[in-house]
């Protein structure tokens, strides 16, 4: 079982739409979660973080977390052409801690004018 | 957010030389730098991690005394290619953390793409 699991897609979504994108990670220690973008070609770019559970909104971006579901989601509502691009779920053990990142192996999405 | 800065962007070089690469966190002292490697429509690999002052501590597969990483300041770290050959050829991608005062979040330079010839 790999430790972070992502759908890898792709996701086709409306402009305009919501994308809603899942993952599920094994780790029950894990406590730092992260959304990464990344386009093709280029580095990935934090687009959010989550520490507690519930919901954390950022624009147009809403993460979800359930640690004991260990379950991490985001929902990009208003989907442009320009959010097409790979989404990299990636958790951390500990908060503070220097533990290194697991990553997903991305989902991509593409936004269809 | 943050701001990581590699150096260079792209490398073209032959084969059986090194190559330089360079991380410099901005705006930040970086505590902790990774060092990725990233194959086209592959994951990113995490080659190796390193704390300012301390020995960088290399993956399972990695070669340490081929990919030279360096963490001699809080704003800078580097990743030296040693002997590289065609099979180096590969994006490589720095990403830096901070400490007490944060950012807790990991950061990404834009990346270097090395081919090597």
């Amino acid at each position: 079982q790999k430790e972070v699991e992502q759908n890898s897609g792709p996701l086709s979504v409306p402009e305009g739409a919501i994308a809603s994108l899942n993952c599920t990670y094994s780790d029950r220690g894990s406590q730092s979660f992260f959304w990464y973008r990344q386009y093709s070609g280029k580095s990935p770019e934090l687009i959010m973080s989550i520490y507690s559970n519930g919901d954390k909104e950022d624009g147009r971006f809403t993460a979800q977390l359930n640690k004991a579901s260990q379950y991490v989601s985001l929902l990009i509502r208003d989907s442009q052409p320009s959010d097409s691009a790979t989404y990299l779920c990636a958790v951390r053990r500990g908060g503070n801690s220097w533990g290194k990142l697991q990553f997903g192996a991305g989902t991509q999405v593409v936004v269809t004018p | 957010g943050a701001v990581v800065s590699q150096h260079p962007s792209r490398v073209i070089c032959k084969s059986g030389t090194s190559v330089k690469i360079e991380c410099r966190s901005l705006d930040f002292q970086a505590t902790t730098m990774f060092w990725y490697r990233q194959f086209p429509k592959q994951s990113l690999m995490l080659m190796a991690t390193s704390n300012e002052g301390s020995k960088a501590t290399y993956e399972q597969g990695v070669e340490k005394d081929k990919f030279l990483i360096n963490h001699a300041s809080l704003t800078l770290s580097t990743l030296t290619v040693t002997s590289a050959h065609p099979e180096d050829s590969s994006f490589y991608i720095c990403s830096a953390r901070g400490s007490a005062g944060g950012p807790y979040e990991q950061y990404f330079g834009p990346g270097t793409r090395l081919t090597v010839t």
